[in-house]
């Protein structure tokens, strides 16, 4: 299973926007690549996922490199209710369809 | 509330015992996956069953097994358990076996402490 890379944590003021990256050198031609998140003390909500195309939805927005070795997360204006973990996933088309989650970067939206 | 429903909320038991896990998928869901939080190890995929059927397997211990019951609600059990076993415990259901686009909504989780 292909790995990916985030920051350990970030910071961003609220209100701002927040951009989120991941590197994911070892991606193949058929993996996608999806975003969770975990609020506090609640199991992982899924955020967004997209292939190749910049993908928009009513969260947030995932911009993908032309090589797509790398992505970011696009949080257009956090909250404090953003505050969460966000995990960048690769999951391949074939084979098992487990999530593999890595260590997930840390948000803190300050007030 | 992702409708995914996971009982009990809280478990605390001793070395050795076992313990059962339930959960119960979103209306129309077939698959149903569960995954174990630790603070060292973060989430690891257990199993996943699709229709009663076991779909995929994980990190999942021989002193685990799981099942999924015709109405679809799955239980996951846990024995002869150790201090290493106390962990969060999500389950997840998503609506077929996994394949992309098929979102995975997961529940509340249980924590399980083992003294």
């Amino acid at each position: 299973d292909a790995k990916t890379t985030q920051p350990n944590s970030m910071e961003s003021n609220e209100e701002e926007p927040v951009h989120l990256p991941c590197n994911h050198s070892t991606i193949s031609g058929t993996d996608y690549i999806h975003w969770y998140r975990q609020l506090p003390s609640q199991g992982p909500e899924y955020v967004i996922h997209g292939l190749t195309s910049n993908v928009n939805n009513r969260m947030a927005s995932l911009a993908i490199a032309e090589d797509r070795k790398s992505s970011t997360l696009i949080l257009h204006r956090a909250t404090l209710r953003d505050a969460a973990v966000y995990y960048c996933i690769l999951r391949g088309t074939s084979g098992t369809y487990k999530y593999i989650f890595g260590t997930g970067t840390r948000l803190k939206v300050l007030a | 509330d992702s409708g995914v429903t996971q009982t009990p909320k809280h478990l605390i038991t001793a070395t050795g015992q076992r313990v059962t896990l339930r959960c119960s998928p979103r209306s129309g869901d077939l698959s149903v996956y569960w995954y174990q939080q630790s603070l060292d190890q973060g989430l690891q995929f257990l199993i996943q069953y699709y229709n009663g059927e076991e779909r995929a397997k994980g990190n999942i211990l021989e002193r685990f097994s799981a099942q999924q019951f015709p109405d679809l609600h799955s239980e996951l059990n846990l024995s002869s358990l150790e201090l290493g076993d106390s962990a969060l415990y999500f389950c997840a259901s998503s609506v077929g076996q996994g394949a992309i686009g098929d979102t995975q909504y997961f529940g509340p989780g249980t924590r399980l402490t083992v003294l």
